[in-house]
């Protein structure tokens, strides 16, 4: 089965530094991967989404993501963090060669932006 | 709004109280969830509906009763809820289970 780890429960970064929040898994099938962001009291918003194309994917909002099989890993990059980047994000994985098989949801991140 | 919706926004309840939570999707999506998401707690995969079956119901309490009449619709029944209880309910949808998920708004319930 699928899991994933999200290194750092909380990351604060300065408004206009690089922004990185780090998403590692396991799967035994190539897997797909996402990202999401939630912010306060809403639902889940997709960023961005890895299904076995390119493996640096480009999403919303100026972030993006590299998908390093040697890694087994899925890190979310933003340049330069603006201040209405606040918000929770998660890190998804499913495995497309099982079929039934659910998405996993990593524990999530809380990015703080601080002026 | 990503084509999930969910009603009421907001619901507060006693514990002796009966209420349901919708969920409508206008994506033609095959799969529909519900989530449960507590403070300080990862998501919580409560049940999942396939082409109006479902599939996997992860051990969640009697008091918690999901109902699936067709594919664009999905219900929460709630009665005799705890405090505990008390979160912020996503309802998803998605293509199929593979594919990435469309959350709605959420209802922030409150039991009293």
């Amino acid at each position: 089965a699928q899991s994933v780890t999200q290194l750092g429960s909380h990351v604060s970064v300065s408004e206009g530094a690089l922004v990185l929040l780090r998403c590692n898994y396991s799967s035994s099938v190539p897997p797909y991967l996402f990202w999401y962001v939630q912010y306060p009291n809403q639902g889940l918003q997709l960023l961005l989404k890895y299904t076995s194309a390119a493996t640096l994917v480009k999403g919303i909002n100026g972030f993006e993501a590299e998908f390093k099989k040697s890694e087994t890993s899925f890190h979310l990059t933003k340049p330069s963090a603006h201040m209405s980047d606040a918000a929770e994000y998660f890190c998804a994985v499913s495995e497309p060669d099982n079929y039934g098989q659910n998405f996993v949801f990593g524990p999530g991140t809380r990015l703080s932006v601080l002026p | 709004e990503t084509g999930v919706t969910q009603t009421p926004r907001h619901l507060v309840m006693g514990m002796t109280n009966k209420k349901s939570l919708k969920c409508e999707q206008h994506l033609g999506h095959n799969a529909m969830y519900w989530y449960k998401q507590s403070a300080k707690k990862p998501l919580e995969l409560m049940f999942v509906y396939s082409l109006e079956e479902r599939v996997e119901n992860n051990s969640v309490p009697s008091r918690f009763s999901p109902e699936c009449p067709n594919s664009s619709h999905l219900f929460l029944h709630l009665h005799t809820l705890q405090p505990e209880d008390s979160a912020l309910y996503l309802c998803a949808s998605s293509l199929t289970r593979m594919n990435e998920q469309f959350f709605g708004p959420g209802t922030r319930l409150t039991v009293l």
